[in-house]
């Protein structure tokens, strides 16, 4: 399987309750960074977490990552229909150029 | 201070024929990636240029592919004798100087291939 993998592939609740979304990597990295992807457009940066980072707050996301597991996990407080979407984890590999690996997204949709 | 800018938003183009995706940088990055995105799936990485240097293409496929990042004007992902296969979303990147710092991403192009 790849870098990257997000679980669950999609993610169905209801308006107000709370969306958990994980994601699993192979390597050592130097950082993890959530996107959101609205359908058919471009990817929005939710927020990036360090390897020495463990938790990281952004209104209502908050991001966790366990090193020693290789996973991270996003969660969306009190969901809106508005959150429906693609999310994805990109990793940034330590020892490699800059570049983003994304796994294949959760998709996210909130029931009003 | 404008996001990243890709043009065209969309391309359709016949087998054969040459595809141009143009994308500029947000202001002051020096830094440009492009990935691509089939359908239902995530985006993979393609090529990392700064001005005038490719970094790493390794994503890049052999042939009929080639990327640019001039000293003056935008990024161009060229892709030759365009295929069915080539269909998909064409994303384009940029980051500032400095380890780790997130990446903003255009709309994309949405290249087809009839």
């Amino acid at each position: 399987s790849q870098q990257g993998e997000e679980d669950p592939q999609a993610l169905s609740i209801q308006e107000g309750e709370n969306a958990t979304m994980n994601c699993s990597y192979k390597t050592s990295i130097n950082n993890l960074q959530w996107y959101r992807q609205n359908s058919g457009r471009g990817l929005v940066h939710l927020i990036l977490i360090r390897s020495n980072e463990r938790e990281k707050h952004s209104g209502r996301l908050r991001v966790t990552l366990d090193t020693s597991k290789k996973s991270s996990s996003l969660l969306i407080t009190a969901s809106r229909a508005a959150d429906t979407a693609s999310y994805f984890c990109a990793t940034g590999l330590k020892g490699s150029a800059r570049q983003l690996t994304f796994g294949s997204g959760t998709q996210l949709t909130v029931l009003p | 201070n404008a996001g990243v800018m890709q043009n065209p938003r969309h391309l359709v183009r016949r087998r054969g024929q040459e595809a141009r995706l143009r994308c500029s940088p947000m202001k002051g990055h020096s830094h440009v990636y492009w990935y691509r995105q089939l359908p239902e799936e995530g985006l993979k990485f393609m090529v990392y240029l700064q001005k005038e240097n490719i970094i790493d293409e390794s994503g890049m496929p052999k042939e009929r592919f080639s990327a640019e990042f001039p000293k003056e004007g935008p990024s161009i992902l060229r892709i030759q004798q365009v295929v069915r296969g080539d269909s998909a979303a064409y994303f384009c990147a940029s980051s500032p100087e400095g380890a780790g710092t997130e990446a903003f991403f255009g709309q994309g192009t949405r290249l087809t291939v009839v």
